[in-house]
């Protein structure tokens, strides 16, 4: 069975500071990871995802995340957030091969000028 | 681009009635999944198609079934209403072997009354 912790339900910013979101997961077995964004009134969005490779991922709109295999994280960062990045942020985890995928229970990002 | 529709974005029924929630996928994906997300509790798995007429139960399956007879639509049935079940329901599909990448609808807000 899988898990996903994102300890941090509301984590507020000023704009243009930096910002991570914290998660970690458990599995038995070697993962696939995602970070979904969901802005306001709308449906999920893939933000990034890591299947294999360089452990340092990116997104087009500034995002990265580091998959770290030791300490079972996969913790979303950005350098300088914009009003425009106030979402809710989902971590979610697969097992290699399986259809399903486990979220965390979400973090909320609220950035203020 | 990739387009999940789900017949309504808001929904007030009262208990004890049959409610079906339609979602359609155009990009011919093999896999589609019912969701439901509530605050502090992220997104649970209701139960999900991995082909016409294949359904698996998720993780919070009572209370609900599913059809998929067609490959594009999935829809997911509440027998009989109840207040518990107010809450968002996103659909989301997948292609079989695109690791596990889901593509959402924008959801259905449901209230029972």
């Amino acid at each position: 069975a899988q898990s996903v912790t994102q300890l941090d339900s509301q984590v507020p910013v000023f704009e243009e500071a930096p910002v991570e979101l914290r998660c970690n997961y458990s599995s038995s077995v070697s993962v696939y990871l995602f970070w979904y964004v969901q802005y306001p009134n709308q449906g999920l969005q893939l933000l990034l995802k890591y299947l294999s490779g360089s452990t340092l991922v990116e997104s087009i709109n500034g995002f990265e995340a580091e998959f770290n295999k030791s300490q079972t994280s996969f913790h979303l960062r950005k350098p300088s957030v914009h009003i425009s990045d106030t979402a809710e942020y989902f971590c979610a985890v697969t097992g290699g091969g399986g259809n399903k995928l486990t979220f965390g229970t979400g973090t909320q990002l609220k950035v203020e000028l | 681009d990739v387009k999940v529709t789900q017949s309504s974005r808001y929904l007030v029924k009262r208990t004890g009635e049959k409610v079906f929630l339609e979602c359609v996928q155009d990009m011919d994906h093999e896999n589609m999944f019912w969701y439901r997300q509530d605050p502090g509790l992220g997104l649970r798995l209701i139960y999900f198609s991995y082909d016409v007429k294949m359904k698996e139960k998720g993780d919070i399956p009572e209370g609900y079934s599913v059809s998929r007879e067609k490959k594009e639509r999935f829809s997911l049935i509440l027998e009989s209403a109840s207040t518990n079940q107010t809450s968002m329901y996103l659909c989301a599909s997948s292609p079989r072997d695109h690791y596990n990448e889901q593509f959402f609808g924008p959801g259905t807000r449901l209230t029972v009354l």
